[in-house]
């Protein structure tokens, strides 16, 4: 399989822990992104990296997550001290022209 | 405001009418406007793009930009069950290239009865 990859696909936390999730990007795309969706809502749009740049961070975005893309390949999207209101799908996306969704990881903050 | 709207729905056409989904947005410069369709359970995947006022068809699907008004829309014309989906609208915003950050609006959810 050549496309988005994500994982884990489900993870189940208690409030106050830290989490991380993978995303593995088609190879040749240069641009990723990370969205959060919840139930009845489209995608909110997270942060972007070309290559290995951050270009943008929503503001909307606590200072509790963080994201990395070491060598412009996989990306890394960390939530620390998980909050109830941090249960989502986090969908990765990555692009040279249109944009290619991976299936998400589903967070569960209990 | 919401940068892109959308109607929630339910929307339910019966099988084999015309599908006409809408979405206004805020931003007068925006350029680049996108249809996505999202399964339950599954992430979106794009069906159609439109830059040019006007209409641009797809097989079924047909995208109709008024930039004057602000308004994109998509029509599904045969419709089928299996076009049962939640159909997001998504905007560049300004200053962004189409390959780009898209902003999303929050979906309307279309049904197809048989």
């Amino acid at each position: 399989d050549t496309g988005v990859s994500q994982n884990p696909r489900h993870k189940i936390t208690k409030r106050g822990q830290n989490v991380t999730f993978r995303c593995d990007p088609i190879s040749e795309h240069n641009r990723l992104y990370w969205y959060r969706q919840t139930l009845g809502q489209g995608p909110e749009f997270l942060t972007y990296f070309q290559n290995e740049a951050q270009l943008e961070k929503s503001r909307l975005l606590s200072d509790r997550f963080s994201a990395e893309r070491p060598k412009g390949s996989f990306s890394t999207l960390e939530i620390q001290r998980t909050e109830q209101g941090d249960s989502a799908m986090y969908l990765c996306a990555s692009n040279t022209a249109e944009l290619f969704f991976g299936e998400g990881s589903r967070l569960t903050v209990l | 405001q919401k940068e892109v709207e959308q109607n929630s729905g339910p929307l339910s056409v019966p099988e084999g009418a015309i599908a006409s989904l809408n979405c206004t947005y805020s931003d007068r410069g925006s350029q680049s406007f996108f249809w996505y369709r999202q399964y339950s359970g599954k992430s979106p995947e794009l069906i159609m793009f439109i830059y040019s006022n006007g209409d641009k068809e797809d097989g079924r699907f047909t995208a109709q930009l008024n930039k004057a008004s602000q308004y994109v829309s998509l029509l599904i014309r045969d419709s089928q069950p299996s076009d049962s989906a939640t159909y997001l609208c998504a905007v560049n915003p300004p200053g962004y290239s189409s390959a780009s950050k898209i902003i999303f609006g929050s979906g309307t959810r279309l049904s197809i009865r048989p």
